[in-house]
């Protein structure tokens, strides 16, 4: 079976500053892991992904996550938060082969980023 | 090129009252989705159909019914609503069955809301 878990249901943090919202998962095999961002009243986008390859991944709007194997985390990061940013995070886990082919989301994470 | 749309993108309905959820997407991908949104749940998935002439239940299938009427198009039916299933509806899409290396594609969702 595969899970996500999103630790954080808010993260706060004022404009300029680093951000970093937090993801691990579980997985029979090897993950491909997903963050899409939503923003109010409107449907998820995708931001990056990890299939395989170099553990840092970058994505649009300047943000990138770290796949970490042993800690079996893919957190989001974006060195100086806009307050565009502003919205909610969502990470996704599928099993790389064989087992389910539909991704599992987490339940979210609210990003605010003060002025 | 629209994307995924759905229609409608407001509804209220009366407990016991049925309507149909209304999804196309003109990306030519093989496979959709139906999700709902709950606050503190995340997206859970009611039902997906892989390819076109297939369907099949997801997480919280209970209470609709899905058809795939074609490659474009993906319909969400509620026979008799119920103030559960008071929700925002994604209609996603993907290119093969859980996105493969690819991502969804998500519509803007239809917010449902039963009395």
């Amino acid at each position: 079976a595969q899970s996500v878990a999103q630790p954080e249901d808010q993260v706060n943090v004022a404009e300029g500053n680093p951000l970093t919202v937090k993801c691990t998962y579980s997985v029979s095999g090897n993950p491909y892991l997903f963050w899409y961002v939503q923003y109010p009243n409107r449907g998820l986008q995708f931001l990056l992904k990890y299939i395989t390859g170099d553990n840092l991944v970058k994505g649009s709007y300047g943000f990138e996550a770290e796949f970490n194997k042993s800690q079996t985390s893919f957190h989001l990061k974006k060195p100086s938060a806009l307050v565009s940013d502003s919205a909610l995070y969502f990470c996704a886990v599928r099993e790389g082969s064989g087992g389910s082919y539909i991704p599992t989301f987490g339940r979210g994470t609210s990003l605010i980023v003060h002025p | 090129n629209a994307g995924v749309t759905q229609t409608p993108k407001f509804q209220v309905l009366k407990t016991g009252q049925s309507m149909t959820l209304q999804c196309a997407q003109d990306m030519n991908h093989n496979s959709m989705y139906w999700y709902r949104q709950d606050p503190g749940m995340g997206l859970r998935l009611i039902y997906y159909s892989a390819s076109e002439g297939t369907t099949d239940k997801g997480e919280v299938p209970n209470g609709y019914n899905v058809s795939r009427l074609n490659k474009r198009e993906f319909s969400l039916r509620l026979e008799s609503a119920a103030p559960s299933q008071t929700s925002v509806y994604f209609c996603a899409s993907s290119f093969l069955l859980g996105g493969g290396q690819e991502t969804q594609y998500f519509g803007p969702g239809t917010r449902l809301l039963v009395l």
